[in-house]
């Protein structure tokens, strides 16, 4: 098992540019999110899905679009890049919809993302 | 809104010394889970805390949860350069939503 994959590892864009950050997991997980971290900030929640066909907000969310194609998949779309997205963006996948207390999560390699 | 806040946010010690990290919510915690980050790596889950003053240890690890299930700790004894790295906590609240601290940063000196 692959687990969480992330694709790309790195990306320079300039501001104003978009482009979709990709997300899977092989586990059959139902839950999945995307955190960026920026330093001395911890992880903060951008968007997640506690179910294939359901999105939420998280704590950032302005600025950013996901799509939850299917249960493997879980997409994060920049629509017009800015340097304050400048950050390393994670994705993350659990078992069980968040509301069980026993849930953990794991976390994909993350994405570098620059914008200049 | 609800935060959990994490010191100190940077440690160097000497190899062999003890480490400590602590977290605080501002509301009482369902439960709170540990990960690690090693430089350049991604956020490894450790453990889980769920009953109000529980201890666990993980070979040289030693994890709490207060009696309020409002903060939580993480000691290291006999730190490594195998330690190195930040380490995370994350505190479910009643909607069973996760919110993670700002994390610590250790630094080992061999």
């Amino acid at each position: 098992n692959a687990g969480v994959t992330q694709t790309p590892k790195f990306q320079v864009l300039k501001t104003g540019q978009s482009m979709t950050l990709q997300c899977a997991q092989d586990m059959n997980h139902n839950s999945m999110y995307w955190y960026r971290q920026d330093p001395g900030m911890g992880l903060r929640l951008i968007y997640y899905s506690a179910s294939e066909g359901t999105t939420d907000k998280g704590e950032v969310p302005n600025g950013y679009n996901v799509s939850r194609l299917n249960k493997r998949e879980f997409s994060l779309r920049l629509e017009s890049a800015a340097p304050s997205q400048t950050s390393v963006y994670f994705c993350a996948s659990s078992e069980t919809p968040a509301a069980v207390s026993t849930d953990t999560q794991y976390f994909g390699p993350g994405t570098r993302l620059t914008v200049l | 809104g609800q935060q959990v806040m994490q010191i100190p946010q940077y440690q160097h010690v000497q190899e062999g010394e003890d480490f400590t990290t602590y977290c605080n919510s501002s509301t009482t915690l369902s439960n709170i889970q540990w990960y690690k980050q090693r430089p350049g790596g991604h956020p490894v889950f450790l453990i889980q805390l769920v009953k109000s003053g529980e201890v666990k240890k993980q070979k040289r690890l030693t994890f709490q949860f207060g009696e309020a299930k409002k903060n939580s700790s993480l000691h290291i004894t006999a730190t490594q350069t195998t330690d190195v790295g930040t380490y995370f906590c994350a505190g479910r609240i009643y909607t069973g939503k996760l919110i993670f601290g700002q994390g610590t940063t250790l630094q080992v000196k061999p």
